[in-house]
């Protein structure tokens, strides 16, 4: 079975830095999605950024980049110029390309906030 | 294009009574998804329909049931309800692999 590890609960950075959140995954399947989500207060889930297994190319959304290390298993978020409307929870999320529209896999969530 | 929608948004019950928790997907997706979002534990996968069959479940006892019906809504029901059964449920509609779209969620609460 597939697992997402997010070791970091909480982090913090000032409006306008740049801070980076940590995800790790284990899989032995070669086809898969990774995926970042938001969890604002309001608890809607929104999509941040998705990284498919088989592009190498790290994926960018605006001020949202990860870094996609698919030996290492690792899937880390980069928010650059942090916003207020940035603090929210964050979810990195695995989903398999086999099987048709399976489940996305969750870590456990970072917690972040942005301190003006 | 209206989003997935669940209703209610929260929910009262006592313990061992049944709740039935609601969601409609956007038009046009056929598969939905069902997560509890207990308290630091995460998301966790309950069940999966697609075409109106359950494809998958998560490791959930059997009093977590559903059914999706011929327009793809769902609904999810939880029997025998128990104190830890208090969570943020969410659901989820998609029509590819690249991206699940969440509704707002139900509460529920136990008591």
């Amino acid at each position: 079975a597939q697992t997402v590890t997010q070791s970091q609960p909480e982090m913090s950075v000032q409006e306008a830095e740049t801070v980076t959140l940590s995800c790790t995954y284990d899989t032995s399947e070669s086809d898969y999605y990774l995926f970042w989500y938001k969890q604002p207060p309001s608890r809607q889930m929104i999509l941040v950024i998705r990284q498919e297994a088989y592009k190498q190319q790290n994926a960018t959304e605006n001020r949202f980049s990860v870094n996609f290390q698919k030996a290492a298993k690792s899937f880390s978020l980069k928010i650059s110029d942090s916003q207020l409307g940035d603090a929210a929870m964050y979810f990195c999320a695995y989903r398999s390309g086999l099987g048709g529209n399976t489940p996305l896999v969750f870590g456990k969530g970072t917690r972040l906030s942005v301190i003006a | 294009e209206a989003g997935v929608t669940q209703s209610p948004t929260h929910l009262i019950k006592t313990r061992g009574q049944q709740a039935t928790l609601r969601c409609s997907p956007i038009s046009g997706h056929t598969s939905v998804y069902w997560y509890q979002q207990a308290l630091g534990l995460g998301l966790q996968f309950l069940l999966w329909y697609d075409e109106g069959e359950e494809r998958n479940r998560g490791n959930f006892p059997p009093r977590f049931s559903g059914r999706q019906f011929p327009n793809y809504s769902s609904e999810l029901n939880v029997n025998a309800l128990e104190l830890e059964d208090s969570a943020l449920y969410l659901c989820a509609s998609s029509w590819t692999v690249y991206e699940q779209y969440f509704g707002p969620g139900t509460r529920l609460t136990v008591t």
